[in-house]
């Protein structure tokens, strides 16, 4: 069965201060990885797709990569507005079938 | 211009009642999907449907069924409402095809079943 782990469930954070966010992953091969955002009391929004290993994408001050096992969301320099639940996924049974993590709850303090 | 949109945004209901859940996309997209996010924030698929295929996830109980008008619609239904029903369901919506495609989420129903 294919199996989504996030870590660390909650992090911490001072305005300013980077960090890295992990998604690892047991897939019976792997035909991407896509990172969410979600907001208390709404659906979550979609921020990447990545493909194959060694991928990487940008947006703003988040950068996702991926390995064979893990993908890593790398926050840089965050700002209060960034602290959300971020969500990894595979697909997984048919390609249309998403497989979540249970996510990382990160807070920016100001 | 709302890509995709759920009614209601809550639901309270007593166990035992038959209720559904509405979800209507605007992207163009062939595939939508149910998601139930339960109270430790877990988001587990429920079904996957385009036109061609239904894909019901083997944990879900019978009680539940997605009803597709067409295309732009996929409604679930629920009977016997039971208390282990309550969390917040989220539809989405993709494109299908060879490429894999980001799904995009709606805002969620709460449903709460006392």
């Amino acid at each position: 069965e294919d199996q989504v782990t996030q870590s660390p469930e909650a992090l911490r954070l001072q305005e300013g201060e980077s960090s890295s966010l992990n998604c690892s992953y047991t897939v019976s091969g792997l035909r991407g990885l896509f990172w969410y955002r979600q907001d208390p009391g709404k659906g979550p929004e979609f921020l990447f797709t990545l493909y194959s290993a060694g991928e990487e994408k940008e947006k703003e001050r988040l950068k996702a990569t991926l390995t064979k096992k893990e993908s890593f969301l790398h926050i840089t320099a965050p700002k209060p507005e960034d602290s959300a639940t971020y969500l990894c996924a595979v697909p997984s049974g048919s390609a249309r079938q998403l497989t979540f993590g249970s996510g990382t709850q990160l807070t920016v303090l100001p | 211009d709302t890509a995709v949109s759920q009614t209601p945004k809550y639901l309270v209901t007593q166990m035992g009642n038959d209720k559904s859940i509405k979800c209507e996309q605007n992207l163009g997209h062939d595939t939508m999907y149910w998601y139930k996010q339960d109270s430790k924030k877990f988001l587990k698929i429920m079904f996957s449907y385009n036109n061609k295929e239904l894909i019901i996830n083997e944990t879900v109980p019978n009680r539940f069924s997605p009803k597709s008008p067409d295309k732009a619609h996929l409604n679930l239904h629920i009977n016997s409402l039971e208390l282990g029903d309550s969390a917040v369901y989220f539809c989405a919506s993709s494109r299908t095809g060879g490429t894999l495609y980001e799904q995009y989420f709606g805002p969620g129903t709460r449903l709460t079943v006392t």
